[in-house]
């Protein structure tokens, strides 16, 4: 089955610089990558995805990039803001031989935006 | 609409009792996943629904779990008998699987369950 690695599991920036998150498959069928950010005591929340058709998908200060050959896929966030901080998890749609409804996740990075 | 509903949004229970923890997903959508989170292990997929249906519950650890969805706006996920391993934030989360090309799952506030 699918595998989704995520690194870093903490990053903290000092704020108005960018963070960078990056996460590897491994099912190279694998076809939709979101990306989830969950504040402290909250619920995950989809802040964007890409699908396995396009390489790079923009929305704001926030973009996601995706590499097919390598089997990886990055959150880019610019201009961080205090309330940037949170726990992003990437995640990747599950492979069982075809395209399964199941979202394997990352293991989560926490960011800290220092003001 | 609300949202995905959970209920009790906190349970602290006593080892060996049995716990039934409660989801109303998005009305409309045809998925509905349970997920367990912890500091551990991340967030694992217990098991999913699609139209009421159980699809995989690979995810589910054993036998003490076990999870139904009697309709299209209910599920439980039940722990009988409790442990204190089990003690997390039990998620569930809905998707609207009828001609859309979105997979954004939608998730409730979550569960937080504590057994001593």
């Amino acid at each position: 089955g699918e595998n989704v690695e995520q690194h870093p599991s903490t990053l903290s920036v000092q704020e108005g610089d960018s963070a960078v998150i990056k996460c590897t498959y491994s099912d190279s069928a694998s076809n939709y990558f979101p990306w989830y950010k969950q504040e402290l005591g909250k619920r995950p929340q989809l802040i964007i995805d890409i699908r396995s058709n396009v390489g790079e998908k923009k929305d704001q200060r926030i973009a996601v990039t995706l590499n097919k050959t390598a089997k990886h896929f990055s959150l880019h966030i610019t201009e961080t803001q205090p309330e940037d901080s949170a726990v992003y998890f990437c995640a990747a749609r599950g492979w069982e031989g075809g395209a399964t409804n199941k979202l394997i996740f990352g293991t989560g990075t926490l960011l800290a935006v220092q003001p | 609409d609300a949202g995905v509903i959970q209920s009790p949004r906190h349970e602290v229970t006593e080892m060996g009792q049995e716990v039934t923890l409660r989801c109303k997903p998005i009305s409309g959508h045809d998925y509905l996943f349970w997920y367990r989170q912890t500091m551990m292990r991340g967030l694992e997929l217990l098991i999913y629904f699609n139209n009421n249906v159980p699809i995989d519950d690979s995810g589910m650890p054993e036998d003490r779990f076990s999870a139904k969805m009697p309709n299209a706006s209910f599920s439980t996920l039940k722990i009988q008998p409790s442990e204190p391993r089990d003690s997390a934030v039990y998620f569930c989360a809905s998707r609207d699987g009828g001609g859309t090309l979105s997979y954004e799952q939608y998730f409730g506030p979550g569960t937080r369950l504590t057994v001593t």
